[in-house]
């Protein structure tokens, strides 16, 4: 009940096209959202975030969607570009569990021009 | 401002060994934590620090590896001895104490048991 399941695996775009990454959690208790973006040698860096009372959340080129009664929610990326190439994680947590991060599996993004 | 600062950030050990990683978190914030990272997952949580006190480390093998957050500050993971199943990426990350603060990863130590 503490996973969240992450897919695809892999994703090939091409440039300007729409990466769309799926995640879906068990635990209704969980209340924060958050997706990672991680570059090879690097630590994952906050890419965006919701909670459970909105739909959808746009910050620039990403967007986040959010299904409550489905227990799930994905990332959209529009217009992808060949920077955007990372390996993405969603994660969930809840404040009941003082914030301890559930991570997806990763799903790795290549961007080709 | 400088981010969450980790060394070595690679290490080849053979088995049996003891091994040591630094964390230097990010100035002012007081939560710590320490991640494991397989090759193709998620970080996986190891132990969290509120200040000095490790507030959740349920998921640490207390049987091989110890941490330490001395004056609050710097933290140290340590595994003794090392197996080859060890072998990840080690993450630390900080975060300003209270729900929902950003938690800040450093670019993680590579481990190779041999």
């Amino acid at each position: 009940q503490q996973q969240v399941k992450q897919s695809p695996q892999s994703l090939i775009v091409q440039k300007g096209g729409i990466s769309i990454i799926n995640c879906a959690y068990e635990n209704t208790a969980f209340d924060y959202f958050p997706w990672y973006q991680q570059f090879p040698g690097k630590g994952p860096a906050l890419l965006i975030a919701i909670r459970p009372d909105v739909s959808e959340k746009k910050e620039g080129r990403f967007t986040i969607s959010f299904n409550k009664s489905a227990k799930q929610f994905s990332l959209h990326i529009m217009d992808s570009q060949p920077g955007d190439s990372a390996t993405y994680f969603c994660a969930a947590t809840g404040s009941y569990n003082t914030d301890k991060l559930i991570f997806g599996t990763g799903t790795r993004l290549q961007v080709f021009p | 401002e400088a981010g969450v600062v980790q060394s070595p950030r690679y290490k080849i050990i053979e088995k049996k060994q003891p091994v040591a990683f630094w964390c230097n978190p990010i100035s002012g914030h007081n939560t710590l934590y320490w991640y494991l990272q397989n090759l193709g997952q998620g970080p996986e949580l190891l132990i969290r620090y509120e200040n000095e006190e490790a507030v959740d480390d349920s998921q640490l093998p207390k049987d091989r590896f110890s941490a330490e957050r001395l004056k609050g500050v710097d933290s140290t993971l340590k595994i003794q001895p090392a197996e080859l199943g060890d072998s990840a990426v080690y993450l630390c990350a900080s975060s300003l104490s209270g729900e929902g603060s950003e938690q800040f990863f450093g670019p993680g130590t590579r481990l190779t048991v041999l």
